[in-house]
């Protein structure tokens, strides 16, 4: 079974550029979520989709968008790129059974690693 | 709010020597618990995780965490180190209301050096 994916994994942009982050989650899972990883800060719960709505929000500016596909790809996008932007960001997926309590762990990606020049 | 703290930034200890990174954690319900581990340049892998029953958890690689509900802690040993276990090891928590969906609160990781 295929892990989760996401591309780049790599990238370099300038402050006020915008940048799109994808992620393909793991076969049959359905919650895809988002992570900023930092020195300073450690890691930051960005946002969580499932079944194409977002279910939970961190506390980041309203830069930080998401989206979830009927296939359950999701892609991040920052705006108006700043220098703390650069970290690197993680998506993990998991499987989630409507209505049960939430038991089951993440599966994070390789991340993207975003660097704001 | 739900926080987790791991007290120590770096452990350091020699190879097939017991292995423990520490972990305590606040959260208002009971707390679902997680240890993931970081290779450089790698995301996080699962190692294991606390739900309910037994307080000892065994995981992946030989790790095992032990849940103490009193002292709010899941600290991860290992009985016997290798020189690859040397990464970055998270602790995280997630609340048991089902609201909280996969919202995971992390600690700010340890970073463990076995040296040969």
């Amino acid at each position: 079974k295929a892990g989760v994916t996401q591309t780049p994994r790599y990238l370099i942009k300038t402050r006020g550029q915008q940048v799109t982050l994808s992620c393909s989650p793991i076969s049959g899972h359905r919650s895809v979520s988002w992570y900023q990883q930092t020195p300073g800060q450690g890691l930051q719960f960005l946002f969580e989709y499932f079944s194409e709505t977002q279910r939970n929000k961190g506390n980041f500016p309203g830069r930080f968008s998401g989206r979830q596909f009927s296939n359950s790809r999701s892609e991040m996008n920052v705006s108006t790129l700043e220098l703390g932007d650069s970290a690197l960001y993680l998506c993990a997926s998991s499987l989630v059974r409507q209505g049960l309590s939430n038991t089951g762990e993440l599966f994070f990606g390789e991340g993207s690693r975003l660097t704001v020049l | 709010a739900q926080s987790v703290a791991q007290p120590e930034d770096q452990v350091n200890v020699a190879e097939g020597n017991p292995l423990t990174v520490k972990c305590t954690y606040s959260v208002s319900g009971n707390p679902y618990l997680f240890w993931y581990v970081q290779y450089p340049n790698r995301g996080l892998q699962f190692l294991l995780k606390y739900i309910t029953g037994d307080n000892l958890v065994k995981g992946s690689y030989g790790f095992e965490a032990e849940f103490n509900k009193s002292q709010t802690s899941f600290h991860l040993k290992k009985p016997s180190a290798l020189v690859s276990d040397s990464a970055l090891y998270f602790c995280a928590v997630r609340d048991m209301i089902q609201a909280a969906g996969n919202k995971l609160t992390f600690g700010g990781g340890t970073r463990v050096l076995v040296k040969p």
